[in-house]
Order: C-alpha cells, then sequence, then structure tokens
C-alpha cells in the first residue's frame, strides 16, 4: 500500500531534549515537505527535500533540522525543543513527474507536546 | 511575497445547499493551485489541482473549483453538500520557479441537518 508513514504519533517531552520525528514513503518521490499545523495557522512548511541530499528552508524553519540521506526518509529534528514547538506536524510526498507538481501524500500526523 | 488567504475561517451550511470557499492568493508569477482536505483527526488529502489549462477543474466529491487569474482567486465550489463534507478545507499554492508550498489557513466547513 503506497503510503506515507511517522513515527512516533504522540511524543510528550521536555524543553531541551532532543528528538527526532521519523518520516518514511514507500512511493519512491523525490519531493518531501515538513509542516506543523496549529488552530488559526493553517499549515506552515518548516522545511522541504527535492532530492537526496538537497534541502531548503520553509515559512518556519527556526528551532528545526531536517536531513535526506536517502529518498524514503526525511527525518525532522528539534535539537532543543522549546514550548512553542507544541503542534501537529505533517510529513508529505509529492513525485515531480511530468506535470512538475502533483499530489501531496500525506502522514497521518504527529502530535508533539514540550513541556 | 508569496501569499495565500481565505476569507472565511468558518462556513456554515445546509445540507443539500450549495457552498463556495473562497481562496485568493498573491504573486507576481504564475502559479499552481490546490485544495486539500482534512477530515476530523485525520491527515489531508487532494480534492482538486489546477496545473495549466482550462479554468475550471473538477475534483472528487463532486467539488470544483474555478482559476481567475485576473481576480487572483481559486474557489471551491460544490452544488448539493452533505453531512460528510464536514471537514476543513485548505488552498496551497506553489509559484512557478519555486518549489515552497504555502496554505491558506483554512476554512472549516460545518453542515447543519
Amino acid at each position: 500500500e503506497a503510503q506515507v508513514t511517522q513515527n512516533p504519533r504522540y511524543l510528550i517531552t521536555v524543553t531541551g531534549k532532543k528528538l527526532t520525528v521519523t518520516c518514511s514513503q514507500n512511493m519512491n518521490h523525490e519531493y518531501m515537505s515538513w509542516y506543523r499545523q496549529d488552530p488559526g495557522l493553517g499549515l506552515r512548511q518548516i522545511y522541504y527535500s527535492m532530492n537526496v541530499e538537497v534541502t531548503d528552508k520553509g515559512d518556519v524553519p527556526e528551532g528545526y533540522k531536517v536531513s535526506r540521506k536517502e529518498k524514503r526518509n526525511f527525518p525532522l529534528i528539534l535539537e532543543s525543543p522549546s514550548p512553542n514547538q507544541t503542534s501537529l506536524y505533517f510529513c508529505a510526498s509529492m513525485t515531480k513527474g511530468t506535470s512538475k507538481y502533483n499530489e501531496q501524500f500525506f502522514g497521518p500526523g504527529t502530535r508533539l507536546t514540550v513541556l | 511575497a508569496q501569499s495565500v488567504t481565505q476569507l472565511d475561517s468558518q462556513v456554515p451550511v445546509f445540507e443539500e445547499a450549495p457552498v463556495e470557499l473562497r481562496c485568493n492568493y498573491s504573486s507576481s508569477v504564475s502559479v499552481y493551485l490546490f485544495w486539500y482536505v482534512q477530515y476530523p483527526n485525520q491527515g489531508l488529502q487532494l480534492l482538486l489541482k489546477y496545473l495549466s489549462g482550462s479554468t475550471l477543474v473538477k475534483g472528487i466529491n463532486g467539488f470544483e473549483a474555478e482559476f481567475n487569474k485576473s481576480q487572483t482567486s481559486f474557489h471551491l465550489r460544490k452544488p448539493s453538500v452533505h453531512i460528510s463534507d464536514t471537514a476543513e478545507y485548505f488552498c496551497a499554492v506553489i509559484r512557478a520557479g519555486d518549489d515552497k508550498i504555502i496554505f491558506g489557513k483554512g476554512t472549516r466547513l460545518h453542515i447543519l441537518p
């Protein structure tokens, strides 16, 4: 089944404790992206990656890191989480074929609480 | 700077009535436009997209949208809504030559019995 998986689905942590949220897709998509969703603010792009070893900042990259060592994986790293990073996080992937931009496939979300 | 405005944060509508959810964007270059739906406690899924060609785009579940370049709009419509359409709807834009994706703040559609 074609899908984007994220782990963990729920996470409660404390300020300053490094964490990683994993994202994996099995569709051989080139483009992968991380978003955070906050009430009243919609989805905001954190980082995106056009392909292996290529990453770029989205609109809200501060406090986050990403890496793209393999095509299927795109982990989101919070080196020193703070309470303002409490949010619902979505990973998404998309193929960039002849239509240039296609449908993004979203993971189920990770609800992060930073105390 | 590119931005996306969804003018209504919430839209109540009676079942079987028509609905229009508004989306306006600002960009000095060509854009690619998308509508996504998020059902309660789920991720997002694509409703429809405009990349080029016909300005009237049809999507899943009876939704359609019209790209209006002069008004920089991409409003979503459905002629008759059902209770199962209760969800949050997001407009998204990609600017030609850029790979960032900008989402609007979303519109919650409430279907009244």
